[in-house]
């Protein structure tokens, strides 16, 4: 098992420009989540996808980013037109189910550490 | 909105005391508690996971959870200086149809030899 799997692990972009971060869950886990860390606001949940269709996205900024889970193997999050405030590490995360009482454990990604200059 | 605070911000133990570990949360209905850890750079480790109001031991991490009072601990028994990292809490009210996860900024934990 090759745990969550993120690329790029680093990503340096100019102000204005896009920026694609990938993530690949663990085989067979139906949820996938995308989070946020800075230091100043810690660990911020931005969406999720269970089964591939979105679930919750209300973490999103409303302009400029976007998240898509094409298929079971991988989702990408999208930022359009980056700002400085945007540099943080982004963490992917999957889990088995994300329903019932005893909800699957969630495992993180290693994170795309994004460096907008 | 939930909000969830960890404390201590920092904790320095020496090697082999116990280090415990606080985190308070708003929403009385959350039943999902999980404690992570990070080392610096890295992605998270799962470490305990609770559902119920009681104790739940993983190896040398044990937590308390006390609904009642909104509050959960870790308490990590013979603490090595390689358990040095951030501590996460973090909280869910995983019912209905949306499971999501809400941290708290964690506390750093410095284990001496």
């Amino acid at each position: 098992n090759a745990g969550v799997i993120q690329t790029p692990r680093h990503k340096v972009t100019g102000k204005g420009q896009e920026a694609t971060l990938w993530c690949e869950p663990i085989s067979g886990h139906s949820a996938v989540f995308w989070y946020r860390q800075t230091i100043v606001q810690g660990l911020e949940f931005l969406t999720y996808f269970r089964n591939q269709a979105p679930i919750d996205d209300s973490g999103m900024p409303k302009e400029r980013f976007s998240a898509q889970m094409p298929n079971q193997s991988h989702s990408t999050l999208k930022i359009q037109s980056t700002q400085p405030q945007d540099s943080a590490v982004y963490l992917c995360a999957s889990s088995y189910r994300d329903w019932g009482p005893n909800t699957g454990q969630l495992y993180f990604g290693e994170g795309s550490k994004l460096t907008v200059l | 909105q939930q909000k969830v605070q960890q404390s201590p911000e920092s904790l320095t133990v020496s090697e082999g005391a116990m280090a415990s570990l606080n985190c308070t949360f708003s929403d009385g209905t959350s039943n999902n508690f999980r404690w992570y850890r990070q080392h610096s750079a890295k992605g998270l480790e799962v470490l305990v996971s609770i559902f119920s109001d009681g104790e739940k031991e993983e190896g040398r991490f044990t937590a308390h959870l006390n609904r009642a009072n909104l509050h959960v601990s870790l308490h990590i028994r013979e603490p090595q200086p390689s358990d040095s990292a951030v501590y996460l809490c973090a909280v869910s009210t995983g019912g209905g149809s949306n499971y999501k996860l809400t941290f708290g900024k964690g506390t750093l934990l410095t284990v001496t030899p």
